[in-house]
């Protein structure tokens, strides 16, 4: 059984432009949820996404956004990159609205901000 | 107050001797606790899940909870070299999100 994909695994971006990154779930798995990882702050979550839906958001400006597709495929966009962005981006995936569920993690992306 | 909270590290144990990690949460309506592993480089791998007070064991792994002292920790047994890694709490609610709260994680260095 395929684990969750994210792609792509690294980016340089210039302070400025914006980003896209992709999630790909677990095969049956309806939620996809975001994080960002770094050195000084841990893993932070950005948002959660179940059936196309945003169904919590974390504390982050409104640069951050995201978006679930039919087949269960998420991505988050961050525009005018900042230097502070650069972080490794994670994506979880859980079977279904918590209900006990486990949440199991992409390899990530890492972006940098140059 | 953090909501997730491991105490500081790293914490360096001999091969074959318990790791002992702990951590608190604050919020009283979590129902979902966690335990990822994660090595350098990589991304979160779930060791644990633990939902009722007490102790549930999975091989060299133990985790225990307490509610009501809001408290939850994990031994690795007969600790190994690849034991060597950070080692993060996660903690949420059971009713309506998937969010997970971590704490900042607890590094384990095994020495051979």
């Amino acid at each position: 059984k395929a684990g969750v994909t994210q792609t792509p695994r690294y980016l340089i971006k210039t302070r400025g432009q914006q980003v896209t990154l992709s999630c790909s779930p677990i095969s049956g798995h309806r939620s996809v949820s975001w994080y960002q990882q770094t050195p000084g702050q841990g893993l932070q979550f950005l948002f959660e996404y179940f059936s196309e839906t945003q169904r919590n958001k974390g504390n982050f400006p409104g640069r951050f956004s995201g978006r679930q597709f039919s087949n269960s495929r998420s991505e988050m966009n961050v525009s005018t990159l900042e230097l502070g962005d650069s972080a490794l981006y994670l994506c979880a995936s859980s079977l279904r609205i918590w209900q006990g569920g486990e949440a199991f993690f992409g390899q990530g992306t890492r972006l940098t901000v140059v | 107050q953090k909501e997730v909270e491991q105490n500081s590290g790293p914490l360096s144990v001999p091969e074959g001797a318990i790791a002992s990690l702990n951590c608190t949460y604050s919020d009283r309506g979590s129902q979902s606790f966690f335990w990822y592993r994660q090595y350098s480089g990589k991304s979160p791998e779930l060791i644990m899940s633990i939902y009722s007070n007490g102790d549930k064991e999975d091989g060299r792994f133990t985790a225990q909870l307490n509610k009501a002292s809001q408290y939850v920790s994990l031994l690795i047994r007969d600790s190994q070299p690849s034991d060597s890694a950070t080692y993060l709490c996660a903690v949420g609610r059971t009713e309506g999100n998937n969010r997970l709260a971590f704490g900042k994680g607890n590094q384990v260095v095994v020495i051979p």
